[in-house]
């Protein structure tokens, strides 16, 4: 089936260690997003890649970076977790003429 | 600030009422919106969607209502079952056409009580 993935789907780190989320997926969409869920708030848009092109959300901290070394794949990195941190990341896709998306199953982080 | 706003942050309904979820919105160019459903530990999934041309929109036991005059839409769920207890969320696209990025509001839980 195709699907988007993320690994892991917890992750713990420890206070200001460098951790990276990773995405996947086999829909072969141009569109990749990067949200930001803590408990009871809206997800919030970190970035998203529009095929090659990269694009930061004007309040995203540079704390936060993403990659995206091919269509299929997608990275998140986190350069020094805080507290602050700790929340759900949703990776999504959208294809050529979609409106919605497809999310990943999310990573849970916790921050130590 | 939210452009998107989901009030109540829970329901709970008796299993085969009605359960009807609100959304506010404030930005009167959404032409699209978008209910999503979420379970614990797993990403959201895609419910239903309703396009600004049309004030409802129907499929099984799910239906919106949009009232772009109040800018409100409404999810209503008929007759609930105990697996639609979730988180709801709204969203709407930022911009017109499609791959817009979505904004969402903060989710309803909604529990369905056998």
């Amino acid at each position: 089936d195709a699907m988007v993935i993320q690994n892991p789907r917890y992750q713990v780190t420890q206070f200001g260690k460098p951790v990276t989320l990773s995405c996947s997926q086999t829909l072969n969409h141009n569109v990749m997003y990067w949200y930001q869920q803590k408990s009871s708030q809206a997800p919030k848009l970190l970035f998203h890649y529009y095929d090659k092109d990269f694009n930061n959300e004007a309040d995203t901290p540079d704390n936060f970076q993403s990659r995206r070394p091919n269509t299929s794949f997608c990275f998140l990195d986190i350069r020094s977790p805080g507290l602050g941190d700790a929340a759900m990341y949703l990776c999504a896709t959208s294809g050529t003429g979609d409106y919605g998306y497809t999310f990943g199953s999310g990573t849970r982080l916790t921050v130590v | 600030d939210q452009q998107v706003k989901q009030n109540s942050p829970s329901l709970s309904v008796q299993e085969g009422r009605i359960s009807i979820l609100n959304c506010d919105y404030t930005n009167s160019m959404f032409d699209y919106f978008l209910w999503y459903k979420k379970y614990p530990a797993e990403g959201p999934t895609f419910l239903i969607s309703i396009s600004s041309i049309k004030d409802k929109n129907e499929d099984g036991r799910f239906t919106v209502f949009l009232n772009k005059s109040a800018k409100h839409l409404s999810l209503h769920i008929v007759p609930s079952q105990p697996g639609d207890s979730a988180v709801y969320f709204c969203a709407a696209p930022l911009d017109t056409g499609a791959n817009s990025k979505l904004t969402f509001g903060k989710g309803i839980t909604l529990s369905v009580r056998p």
